[in-house]
């Protein structure tokens, strides 16, 4: 079946880094890919949906600035979450999928983010 | 934003009983999807039922739509202790295939 990567698998930096977390679709192209933020017992809240050679369409309460998404190519999408603070430390999960919406998304194992 | 409620929030079961989790959503969809998350991992995909289907099996899961409701279940029969996880509805509204999700049930299942 299809595969997601996702790395790394965990960090913890100090408050004022930024982070950068990788998505990779392993064995199928991605025109789209869709970044998830997960506080415990809680379920996936929608950040933003990432296009291949455009620009991310983020969630309504998502900070740009803050967390950049760049879709370089159809395999490989990246959050970049700037300047983090403790605030920012949750789980990242990201998913891709085809084209078409009558498809299941594939999910990479989530990145659990830890600022000091 | 979350489309909408799951219940129950939490189950506790014994292996052997069937298992049912109940998604209700909001708006209207073009599909509805089933994923499971074991602690501290990605989603599995399990099922996808479409707006027109009423109902669709895969092994020992049985999936329900009602869409005059706005409302799916989820079964598990015969329920094994490796079934215990967290069980997320998703609904996808239109061609671009965003997923908006449930709250979630989390299931124990106890051997």
């Amino acid at each position: 079946g299809a595969v997601v990567s996702q790395h790394p698998s965990r960090v913890i930096c100090k408050s004022g880094t930024s982070v950068k977390i990788e998505c990779r679709s392993l064995d199928f192209q991605a025109t789209t890919m869709f970044w998830y933020r997960q506080f415990p017992k809680q379920s996936l809240m929608l950040m933003a949906t990432s296009n291949e050679g455009s620009k991310a369409t983020y969630e309504q309460g998502v900070e740009k600035d803050k967390f950049l998404i760049n879709h370089a190519s159809l395999t490989l999408s990246t959050l970049t979450v700037t300047s983090a603070h403790p605030e920012d430390s949750s789980f990242y999960i990201c998913s891709a999928g085809q084209s078409y919406s009558n498809q299941p998304q594939h999910f990479g194992d989530g990145t659990r983010l830890s600022i000091l | 934003s979350q489309q909408g409620e799951e219940d129950p929030q939490a189950l506790s079961i014994q292996e052997g009983e069937n298992a049912t989790m109940n998604c209700s959503y909001k708006t209207s969809i073009n599909n509805l999807q089933w994923y499971r998350q074991n602690s501290g991992r990605g989603l599995v995909h399990l099922i996808l039922i479409r707006s027109n289907e009423r109902e669709k099996h895969s092994g020992r899961l049985r999936v329900t739509l009602d869409t005059s409701k706005k409302s799916s279940s989820l079964l598990i029969t015969a329920s094994r202790a490796a079934d215990t996880a967290s069980y997320f509805c998703a609904t996808v509204k239109n061609q671009g295939g965003k997923l908006i999700f449930g709250q979630g049930t989390e299931l124990s299942v106890k051997p």
